[in-house]
């Protein structure tokens, strides 16, 4: 079936710090991937998506690249800021459907 | 992308009572979800909400529970239905925009969440 495995937390890094929230899936055919965001007290945002095998999906800093043989999707970032608390949810979509498998969620916690 | 207003934004409920959520978006779209975020978890899709016809519901979540409507193409609700304090959670509307950008068009958006506690 459809499922998505990241990172437990929570994630603590000083400012500047590198981070890497891994996520892996498993689905049939070729999902999208994506990297959402929930600031405290807000919704989730898209942060980011990759729709193909070796798309790199960026915004803000973060990157994911799709990797269709080993099924990951890992966020990075080479220097964390404070306004990067949040919890990070990775996900994928299958079909057209567009019905989102969410992973557990990571929260990132960033210290000055 | 699509700009989606959900009210309430949280209340407090007494149990054995119903709450109604409202989804608004600004324009028209096909495709609207409910998800449930239960505390400290995930989200999980409660339904598809169909316009004009019913709800599809997914695997665990039964219409009698949390009834839907869409009457058009730019509102829903979602009614928590008799609740106990195990429905405590962030009930969330996404939609899929299909218009603007290629960017845009086939991302989900989400609203900022309906906080329900329930005592």
């Amino acid at each position: 079936g459809n499922s998505v495995t990241q990172m437990e937390g929570p994630v603590t890094l000083s400012e500047e710090a590198f981070l890497t929230i891994n996520c892996t899936y498993t689905a049939t055919g070729y999902p999208s991937l994506f990297w959402y965001v929930q600031y405290p007290g807000e919704g989730l945002q898209l942060l980011l998506k990759a729709t193909k095998a070796d798309d790199k999906g960026s915004n803000k800093g973060f990157e994911a690249t799709y990797r269709k043989e080993t099924t990951s999707f890992h966020l990075e970032k080479g220097s964390v800021q404070v306004s990067d608390s949040a919890v990070y949810f990775c996900a994928h979509s299958g079909g057209s459907n567009y019905k989102l498998t969410f992973g557990k969620g990571t929260l990132l916690t960033v210290n000055p | 992308s699509a700009v989606i207003s959900q009210k309430p934004s949280r209340d407090i409920c007494q149990r054995g009572t119903s709450l109604t959520i409202q989804c608004q978006v600004d324009s028209q779209v096909t495709m609207m979800f409910w998800y449930r975020q239960q505390p400290g978890q995930s989200l999980t899709l409660i339904a598809t909400a169909n316009q004009g016809s019913e709800a599809t519901y997914e695997s665990g979540f039964v219409i009698d529970k949390f009834p839907i409507s869409r009457p058009n193409l730019t509102f829903s609700t979602l009614t928590v239905s008799n609740m106990s304090p195990e429905d405590s959670s962030i009930y969330l509307c996404s939609v899929v925009g299909t218009s603007g950008s290629p960017r845009a068009k086939n991302i989900q958006y989400f609203g900022a969440g309906t906080r329900l506690s329930v005592l």
